[in-house]
């Protein structure tokens, strides 16, 4: 069954580096998502991204944040500077159409920022 | 502004006993509503979504929600308990947009 995958599962870093999470969304999917999860609670959108542009970001994605597609299969979450308070587990989520279709995320990439 | 709503932080349940998570909602337009279970360092499975039509949906795992337009709200039940169904359970809504909006979980602990 396709899946979607994300690297790395787990990554440490110090306050004030850059950091690139990546993730590779099902095939034919043409919807991608960030979200992020702090301490297992709230699920927290990012981020869409939809024909090469973003289509919508939330107050949490600030101009620190960035996405791409480089390559037609990666999808990639950058975090220019991090902060203590972006120790978070980040999910890549993606979907097939808009609108009623489900969201299929990968299993996540733990940051933890010190 | 489209919002969830999970009441019940934690939901305890016995084996073989019948269960519901709660779930209401707040979207312009017509909702389309997910559940989602997440266990533990995992990330989110689809469990089943109402989009149209028939107000009980059914999905994996014997669970099904109910639609309710008037009380709008989408509760998740199951008739008979199962200790593996112990995980995180998100409700979701989006009004057609690319975004999708998770209620803060419910925590269902099925005990023996």
């Amino acid at each position: 069954e396709p899946e979607v995958t994300q690297t790395p599962s787990h990554q440490v870093t110090q306050m004030g580096q850059e950091v690139i999470l990546r993730c590779v969304p099902i095939s034919n999917h043409l919807y991608f998502y960030w979200y992020r999860q702090i301490l297992g609670q709230k699920v927290e959108f990012l981020v869409s991204f939809y024909n090469n542009e973003i289509s919508e970001k939330s107050e949490i994605f600030d101009d620190q944040f960035s996405v791409e597609r480089p390559d037609g299969s990666n999808f990639t979450l950058k975090i220019r500077s991090t902060k203590l308070e972006d120790s978070a587990m980040y999910f890549c989520a993606s979907r097939l159409g808009g609108g009623t279709g489900e969201l299929f995320f990968g299993e996540g990439s733990r940051l933890t920022v010190l | 502004a489209q919002s969830v709503a999970q009441p019940e932080d934690q939901v305890n349940v016995a084996e073989g006993n019948p269960l519901t998570v709660k779930c209401t909602y707040s979207v312009s337009g017509n909702p389309y509503l997910f559940w989602y279970v997440q266990y533990p360092n995992r990330g989110l499975q689809f469990l089943l979504k109402y989009i149209t039509g028939d107000n009980l949906v059914k999905g994996s795992y014997g669970f099904e929600a109910e639609f309710n337009k008037s009380q709008t709200s989408f509760h998740l039940k199951k008739p008979s308990a199962l200790v593996s169904d112990s995980a995180l359970y998100f409700c979701a809504v989006t009004g057609g947009g690319n975004k999708l909006t998770f209620g803060t979980g419910t925590q269902l602990k099925v005990e023996l």
